[in-house]
């Protein structure tokens, strides 16, 4: 059971550089999630996505894109690399929730990226 | 804004301790919460949930949490603590029928053998 798979696992880029950081599910959850990991500060949500074709921001947007042409895929993009940006990215995914909201989230081994 | 507070920023204790992790939030509304555990290099995963009913939930590795609704605290208990629970734990929270999750800060815990 793969469930989420995020690649690459490690990246190192230079100021200005662009990526993309694929995260991919297998569970047909119909939402995805990715946030940053911090120390000290947590996890923060940058852009969140409620079903195919859609997206939204989160706490911490600016400087990212992120793409949802299929269910089970979810980039994140970064056009012109920041050294603030350097941190450790999660990706997760959660079953719809209707009105509860109490679906937990699965969450990817994490992406670490280094900006230098 | 909505927050989530864990005071404890490190802990470290002997095998077979107890241990309470404090977590408090700041929404008024009805709320769903969360303890998700992450092991040194690997990603969070779900220690226990609380949506409604009892108080009192108890989760995976003999771990439980207590939801004080007059309090706006939701503190994660194990009885005795082993080596292999070193690890960062998070409480999160969200509002009913809303999804998104907000985080704390974390607390690493460090259980010496």
């Amino acid at each position: 059971n793969a469930g989420v798979t995020q690649t690459p696992k490690f990246r190192v880029l230079k100021t200005g550089q662009s990526m993309t950081l694929l995260c991919a599910q297998d569970m047909n959850h119909e939402y995805m999630y990715w946030y940053r990991q911090d120390p000290g500060m947590g996890l923060r949500l940058i852009h969140y996505s409620v079903g195919e074709g859609t997206t939204a921001k989160g706490e911490v947007p600016d400087g990212y894109n992120v793409s949802r042409l299929k269910k089970q895929n979810f980039l994140l993009g970064l056009e012109s690399a920041a050294p603030s940006q350097t941190s450790v990215y999660f990706c997760a995914s959660s079953r719809q929730t209707g009105a509860a909201g109490n679906q937990p989230q699965h969450f990817g081994d994490g992406t670490r990226l280094s900006i230098l | 804004a909505q927050s989530v507070s864990q005071h404890n920023h490190h802990v470290i204790l002997s095998e077979a301790a107890s241990l309470e992790l404090g977590c408090n939030y700041s929404y008024g509304g009805t709320v769903n919460l969360f303890w998700y555990v992450q092991y040194p290099g690997q990603h969070l995963q779900l220690l226990l949930k609380y949506f409604s009913g009892d108080p009192l939930v108890k989760g995976i590795k003999g771990f439980e949490a207590e939801f004080i609704k007059s309090k706006f605290s939701f503190n994660l208990r194990k009885p005795s603590v082993q080596w292999s629970d070193t690890a960062e734990y998070f409480c999160a929270v969200n509002h009913r029928g809303f999804q998104k999750l907000v985080f704390g800060t974390g607390t690493r815990l460090l259980v010496s053998p």
